[in-house]
């Protein structure tokens, strides 16, 4: 497709439970970011990729998130033992060069934790 | 610690009003976007400024940008339903590294 897809678009999760959110950025794009963001609120960073490395990965909120990134492309974000504060639309954007230029982004997943 | 602020937070007004939004920062940023996020999508970019100063007009929508690079105003005029939605600005700034730093937003509702 033309724009950055992820998937699941929804997902509902018992609480400690793992779960893993993907994102299939723009072809070429060589950035991708992950956000979360909870019910009315703005964007929460949680990392960021330049081709399959993560030279910022500041935001993840605890040792239960991690996320990697094969062949520059593909990205999956995994929540291990979920909790129920993890419940929020978890964003992903690609750009085509870092913070120089648009991130677009995609539709979110939305994680809900039971 | 919230690297950019904006404000107001929630705005409801009437359609045909003018309204402005505002983001601020202690920090100086290269660039900065506003986007708009509308319910179930995720934020769609509006405009870019780059020189402090700079001001940019897209439609009834104008953008400014501080002379000091630190903060940006987002100024809608003649606001209609189809403007409603989450405002976010979003800072670009070597200092952070190669990120895009968000702010909290504004939800704007523009009711007939």
């Amino acid at each position: 497709g033309a724009g950055v897809s992820q998937s699941p678009s929804n997902k509902v999760t018992e609480k400690g439970k793992d779960v893993e959110l993907r994102c299939d950025p723009i072809s070429g794009h060589t950035a991708l970011y992950w956000y979360r963001q909870s019910l009315g609120q703005g964007l929460e960073f949680l990392i960021y990729f330049q081709g399959n490395s993560a030279p910022d990965k500041s935001g993840l909120p605890s040792d239960r998130f991690s996320a990697e990134r094969t062949g520059g492309s593909v990205s999956t974000l995994t929540i291990q033992r979920t909790q129920q504060e993890d419940s929020a639309v978890y964003l992903c954007a690609s750009s085509l060069i870092p913070a120089n230029t648009e991130a677009f982004f995609g539709q979110g997943t939305r994680l809900t934790v039971v | 610690t919230q690297l950019l602020e904006q404000s107001p937070q929630f705005l409801s007004i009437q359609e045909g009003e003018n309204l402005t939004v505002y983001c601020n920062s202690s920090s100086v940023f290269s660039s900065l976007q506003w986007y708009r996020q509308e319910p179930g999508e995720g934020p769609v970019l509006l405009v870019t400024v780059v020189t402090g100063g700079e001001v940019k007009k897209l439609k009834r929508l104008t953008f400014q940008f501080g002379d000091a690079r630190k903060d940006s105003s987002l100024h809608i005029t003649a606001a209609q339903p189809g403007d409603t939605g989450l405002y976010l600005c979003a800072g670009v700034g070597d200092r952070y590294g190669q990120n895009f730093v968000f702010g909290p937003g504004t939800r704007l509702s523009v009711l007939p």
